[in-house]
């Protein structure tokens, strides 16, 4: 049973546009909504977090969107750019503080 | 950031043989290791939680006398792949929590184990 759902499977993205990523969920005990950058052969690495408290985090170029009443966030990268090519995960924790992920999006963003 | 190491970072082995994956954290103190289980272009799957000094915790489904986990010490965690078979070949990712973050997972770059 899939307990975080992502879409779209794949995005292509032209230079210096708007990439949106989406995740819903459906266990309302999940309180920590992180994403995760994965280029291929290496581990995820933490792009950018947040809690249900708060609608909105931005860092940088990134932006989580939370909609706590839909059970839906989402990913957006401003200026996309070539390097941003990879494939990102949401992720939901649980109480132990375990991690289910998204089914993944694979993102390339071309000159 | 914190850092998360695997060794190896590749293994090869026959069927039947078993397999170790060690997983440290690098520079602080990890009480909380998880392991993953990756398929080309796939997802994470959560196998196990691994907590020092206590016995892992597995996901429904995972079985605990193939995977073997060990967290004897509060910067190391092994995954033992016991008796390998191909369909155990896998990209195998561990994280660990640290303290000072202690929502967050950082995680290793991985292990790639093939089964012939």
């Amino acid at each position: 049973q899939q307990q975080v759902k992502q879409s779209p499977q794949s995005l292509i993205v032209q230079k210096g546009g708007i990439s949106i990523i989406n995740c819903a969920y459906e266990n309302t005990a999940f309180d920590y909504f992180p994403w995760y950058q994965q280029f291929p052969g290496k581990g995820p690495a933490l792009l950018i977090a947040i809690r249900p408290d708060v609608s909105e985090k931005k860092e940088g170029r990134f932006t989580i969107s939370f909609n706590k009443s839909a059970k839906q966030f989402s990913l957006h990268i401003m200026d996309s750019q070539p390097g941003d090519s990879a494939t990102y995960f949401c992720a939901a924790s649980g109480a132990r503080g375990q991690f289910y992920f998204g089914t993944g999006t694979s993102l390339t963003v071309i000159p | 950031g914190a850092v998360v190491s695997q060794h190896p970072s590749r293994v090869i082995c026959k069927s039947g043989t078993s397999v170790k994956i060690e997983c440290r954290s690098l520079d602080f103190q990890a009480t909380t290791m998880f392991w993953y289980r990756q398929f080309p272009k796939k997802s994470l799957m959560l196998m196990a939680t691994s907590n020092e000094g206590s016995k892992a915790t597995y996901e429904q489904g995972v079985e605990k006398d193939k995977f073997l986990i060990n967290h004897a010490s509060l910067t190391l965690s092994t995954l033992t792949v016991t008796s390998a078979h191909p369909e155990d070949s896998s990209f195998y990712i561990c994280s660990a929590r640290d303290p000072r973050a202690p929502d967050t997972q950082y995680f290793g770059p991985g292990t790639r184990l093939t089964v012939l």
